[in-house]
Order: structure tokens, then sequence, then C-alpha cells
């Protein structure tokens, strides 16, 4: 695709439940983040790929959050046992990673993740 | 631990103004520094990436500078415009090429 696509676009669950979100990145960008952006507070890193690998994951908040990357494509992040401050956008970016390039990040639309 | 900074929080202009949206950060161990501008309820969108080695990146009425041993960047925009409503937000990349570490932005608005 053109771009990074996320999906669910929505995601609303009850808390204890588990979810999955899941990033496809662009096409042939071998690196690729999770960020999640709260209410009222600024964009935080969780974690980074690059191929399937996990260089930093130094983000996670906790043990119930983990993710994955199969193929160096698709990305999917799992929650488990959600609470009501998990609620928040959850964004995914990949970068091409040239050595000695830019490496510009390019960002998905976000899943928006409401837990009652 | 890296720290961004973004000043002002808030901005109101009116139409065709020349404005400048400020960025500092702590560790001058960087990879690079990206703007992006996020729209309500929408993702970020990519404006202008300046490498560790570069000062300024221009695209169209966007000039970015970047001064790593004051740890500071400016984003500059000439002849505002209503669309040019949003908020801008500083990422600062480590040295590892791996995390970005965002500010809280800029809520730019711009009345016609």
């Amino acid at each position: 695709g053109a771009g990074v696509s996320q999906s669910p676009s929505n995601k609303v669950t009850e808390k204890g439940k588990d979810v999955e979100l899941r990033c496809d990145p662009i096409s042939g960008h071998t690196a690729l983040y999770w960020y999640r952006q709260s209410l009222g507070q600024g964009l935080e890193f969780l974690i980074y790929f690059q191929g399937n690998s996990a260089p930093d994951k130094s983000g996670l908040p906790s043990d119930r959050f983990s993710a994955e990357r199969t193929g160096g494509s698709v990305s999917t992040l799992t929650i488990q046992r959600t609470q009501q401050e998990d609620s928040a956008v959850y964004l995914c970016a990949s970068s091409l990673r040239v050595a000695g390039g830019p490496d510009t990040q390019y960002f998905g639309p976000g899943t928006r993740l409401t837990v009652l | 631990k890296q720290e961004v900074t973004q000043i002002p929080a808030a901005l109101s202009v009116p139409e065709g103004e020349n404005l400048v949206l400020n960025c500092s950060f702590t560790d001058s161990a960087i990879y690079n520094l990206q703007w992006f501008r996020q729209d309500p309820g929408k993702g970020l969108t990519s404006l202008l990436l300046i490498q560790s080695s570069q000062r300024e990146q221009t695209s169209g009425r966007l000039n970015a500078s970047l001064d790593k041993s004051s740890g500071r960047s400016t984003l500059y925009i000439a002849a505002s415009q209503p669309g040019d409503s949003a908020t801008y937000l500083c990422a600062v990349r480590g040295p590892n090429a791996g995390k970005s570490t965002f500010g809280d932005g800029t809520t730019l608005t711009v009345k016609p």
C-alpha cells in the first residue's frame, strides 16, 4: 500500500480482556515503531523493530504488553488483561533505514483503544 | 534521558503572518530531528527531517533549522494560512536511530 495502515481504527473492550492491534508498514521499510498517545499526554515510545528483532522495547509499560513482527513486515501489539489506563491512541510508524539516509518516520492513522 | 520541550504550547495568529515554533532538547547526541503536524483525530504527517549533520531543511513555505550545540530547532512558517492550523510536533531520534522522543506540541490557529 501507499502508506502505513493500522487496524482496527477503533477498538472498545472491557477491562480484563486481551486486545491485538495490527500494523502494516510501508512495503520495503525495515524499521517499525509503536507509540501511544494518551489524552492530555504526549506521544510515548513503546517498542522499535529492525527486521523481526526488537533492539529497544524499553517503552513497554508492563509485562501485559508485547509485540511481534513477522516476515519483516506486519507487526502485532498485544495487550493482555486490559486496564482503563491503557485507553489511548496507538500509533505505528515505519522507516526505510538506509545507511546514511535521512530515515524519515511515516505514521499510520492509529488505533483508538477504549477500555471500559 | 532525552527531554524535548516545545514553546509556545499554543499560538494564534492572523492569516499572512510569518511565525516561528521552537523545540529544545537536552541531549545533543541525536540521529535526526523531525517535524510533524497532527490534525485533530488524525495521525502524524511528516513535514521536514533534519539529519544530525545538517543545519536546515526547506520545503515550500516551511524552513526548519537545527543547532545541536544549543539543543534547539525552529520551524519557520512563512505567510501562514488557515489550512496551517494544526498541532506541530517535534521529534528527536536518539543516536542509535531507534526511539524518538516527542515534545508536547504547539497548537497553531491561523485566523482568516
